[in-house]
């Protein structure tokens, strides 16, 4: 069945980094495009970048562009998220999500999800 | 970036009661490209509606969603017990991709 997992979570100082992972199965990971939504503590979902089947475009919310960066390898059907820079605001769950289907447009809904890792930037 | 209201905040109903939730845009959002995500506590969210009106997979007939433009609407016709979570709608047509804060549906 379909499954993406989450790891790489942790506890990170102010400005300093931490690369999360999601683990795809189920699926021809390489046709699909990707996201990641983060979830501070008792808050709603925001947005934090796309990746397109290809890796050939990428887009970031403007709260992380410059600090975050998405990729993914498409031989290890998996997907990164680079965080650096880190601020007490990036603490959250952070969950992966495909897009609903396969191909080239970025205009699709997030199905399925991760179960999520949490990020906590704190001294 | 296209902001995303939801209302209400807190929806308190019993189990069989209908639950109308609603969505306001601060642009015009093409319907297709319009979804509703349910969330329950220490989960993922689960997506319910794509396209504004359609249901993804798995997803009963009691959920419905309805609207265009700037006004959207999920409706469910009959809550379950398992229906009490939070719902969140999205625009995904233009990036950033936007979410509303979200409703809570509450047992009252």
């Amino acid at each position: 069945q379909v499954q993406l997992v989450e790891s790489g979570g942790g506890v990170v100082q102010p400005g300093g980094s931490l690369r999360l992972s999601c683990a795809a199965s189920g699926f021809i990971f390489s046709t699909y495009g990707f996201h990641w939504v983060r979830q501070a503590p008792g808050k709603g979902l925001e947005w934090v970048s796309f990746i397109r089947f290809d890796g050939g475009n990428t887009y970031y919310a403007d709260s992380v562009k410059g600090r975050f960066t998405i990729s993914r390898d498409n031989s290890k059907n998996t997907l990164y998220l680079q965080m650096n820079s880190l601020r007490a605001e990036d603490t959250a769950v952070y969950y992966c999500a495909r897009a609903r289907i396969s191909g080239y447009d970025f205009r699709l809904s997030l199905d399925p999800w991760g179960q999520g890792t949490l990020v906590t930037v704190s001294s | 970036e296209i902001v995303l209201t939801q209302s209400p905040g807190t929806l308190s109903l019993s189990p069989g009661e209908r639950a109308t939730l609603s969505c306001r845009t601060s642009q015009s959002v093409t319907s297709s490209y319009f979804a509703w995500y349910q969330q329950k506590p220490g989960q993922a969210p689960r997506l319910l509606i794509y396209g504004a009106s359609s249901r993804a997979t798995g997803i009963p007939d009691r959920f419905s969603g309805s609207g265009s433009g700037t006004d959207f609407t999920l409706t469910i016709s009959r809550l379950e017990p398992e229906d009490f979570a939070v719902y969140y709608c999205q625009q995904y047509g233009i990036s950033p991709w936007t979410f509303g804060q979200g409703t809570k549906v509450e047992i009252k």
